[in-house]
């Protein structure tokens, strides 16, 4: 079975640095694209960041470009969100999500019971 | 950026058949899916390209695209179907949401 523990939320200051992870389970990771999606208190989900099975190719939403960066540990089957400069909008739950990479597309088949992130002073 | 654009409410009664569309240019050139997501709870996959269903989703949930319209189409609505439902595809760099759709079953 298929399961994903997301954790390392918490509340930050603006401008400040958090680390999420998201341990798999049921699947290698080595074996999957994966994605961050987020979602604000009442909105709906905004896309953040894919890493491509390979690990090699790394898409970001233009709102997080340059701030976030994706990675994953293959041998501790763990995908990583590092946030830095982070600002009241990105308030939001986190998910990760496993994703299929087929046909040209990418869809979510499994998601985390999500993080909570609050940037606030 | 590219974008896709729901209607922020549909309302059904039990045993109708609700429809819920998301629009974007060209989006019947690209594989729509659709997730729903009920209060307090994570997103669930319930279509994926265009017209399947991931294995224990019900018959009664179906897809569609088409020129520049993706349908989600919930035939014999039931009340544990209300919920939010959110459309999404890969415009070849970006993954893209459509803003949700509230089904209500009444």
């Amino acid at each position: 079975e298929v399961q994903l523990l997301e954790s390392g939320g918490g509340l930050v200051q603006p401008g400040g640095s958090l680390r999420l992870s998201c341990a798999a389970s049921g699947f290698a990771l080595s074996s999957y694209a994966m994605t961050w999606v987020r979602q604000a208190p009442g909105r709906g989900l905004e896309w953040v960041s894919t890493i491509s099975g390979s690990g090699g190719s790394t898409y970001f939403s233009d709102s997080v470009k340059g701030r976030f960066t994706i990675s994953r540990d293959t041998s501790k089957n763990t995908l990583y969100l590092q946030m830095n400069s982070l600002r009241a909008e990105d308030t939001a739950v986190y998910y990760c999500a496993s994703t299929v990479a087929a046909a040209g597309t990418y869809y979510f088949d499994s998601w985390g019971q999500g993080t909570l992130v609050t940037v606030s002073s | 950026s590219y974008e896709l654009t729901q209607p922020p409410s549909v309302s059904v009664s039990p045993g109708q058949t609700a429809s819920i569309t998301c629009s974007g240019d060209q989006l019947g050139d690209k594989f729509a899916c659709w997730y729903q997501q009920k209060p307090g709870q994570s997103p669930f996959l319930v279509i994926y390209q265009d017209t399947k269903r991931p294995s224990g989703i019900p018959e009664r949930f179906s897809g569609s695209n088409s020129g520049n319209t993706a349908t989600l189409t919930i035939s014999g609505t039931q009340a544990m179907d209300e919920a939010d439902y959110y459309c999404q595809a890969w415009d070849g760099s970006h993954v893209v949401f459509g803003g949700g759709t509230k089904l209500t079953v009444l």
